[in-house]
């Protein structure tokens, strides 16, 4: 299994520009999150979606949006780039049954400049 | 979620055993013990958890006392490659809307020494 995956490792933007984050894995998990770490922070959840079709809002949602049309895949779009986004962006997945452990991909690097 | 307290840092020998503790002395009947650890700049990785017994995975053991106030994860035979900050989560294995996300507070920084 290759677990969760993600690309690009890293992407540099200009304010105003758009992009997708794609996250896909490979377990048949039903649950899938998208996280933010900001340097020397610990991480803020973005978007969760508990199944095909289903998603619903994090902490921090603003400026982001999600769609989950399969099982495997769970992409973030950012619409209008902004410094305030410059951050490492982890996506996750869990089961969802106890005890829900989360399985994270290695990250994607984001500059906005 | 509980609240946990882990030290700031420790620093063990390579070989020898790493044991990280946590507090988490207003733990719930129905909150587990996750441990997860970061590498630099990787995605954070789940290690093992708990509810009440001991126990143990290819990565390590997880030691949770009697009471439930505190835990202790044991790196058995501690490499360069285990340093990482650790950190030590309680909460219930299903939750809604926002609360379903993980809290990493400020963790231990474990480093490992040749």
């Amino acid at each position: 299994n290759a677990g969760v995956t993600q690309t690009p490792k890293f992407r540099i933007l200009k304010i105003g520009q758009s992009m997708t984050l794609q996250c896909t894995q490979d377990m048949n998990h039903n649950y899938m999150y998208w996280y933010r770490q900001d340097p020397g922070m610990g991480l803020k959840l973005i978007y969760y979606s508990v199944g095909a079709g289903i998603t619903d809002k994090g902490e921090v949602p603003n400026g982001y949006n999600v769609s989950r049309s399969t099982t495997e895949d769970f992409p973030l779009r950012l619409e209008l780039a902004a410094p305030s986004q410059t951050s490492v962006y982890f996506c996750a997945s869990s089961f969802g049954t106890a005890p829900n452990e989360q399985f994270f991909g290695p990250g994607t690097r984001l500059t906005v400049l | 979620d509980a609240k946990t307290t882990q030290p700031p840092s420790m620093d063990c020998a390579e070989g020898r055993a790493a044991n990280l503790p946590c507090n988490h002395s207003t733990i719930s009947g129905n909150e587990y013990v996750y441990w997860y650890r970061q590498i630099h700049s990787q995605g954070p990785q789940y290690i093992i958890h708990g509810l009440k017994n001991n126990e143990t995975n290819e990565m390590a053991s997880l030691i949770i006392t009697e009471d439930r106030k505190s835990s202790t994860l044991i790196l058995p035979h501690a490499t360069l490659r285990d340093t990482a900050v650790y950190y030590c989560i309680v909460r219930v294995a299903r939750s809604s809307g926002s609360a379903r996300q993980l809290t990493f507070g400020s963790g231990t920084q474990l480093t490992v020494l040749p």
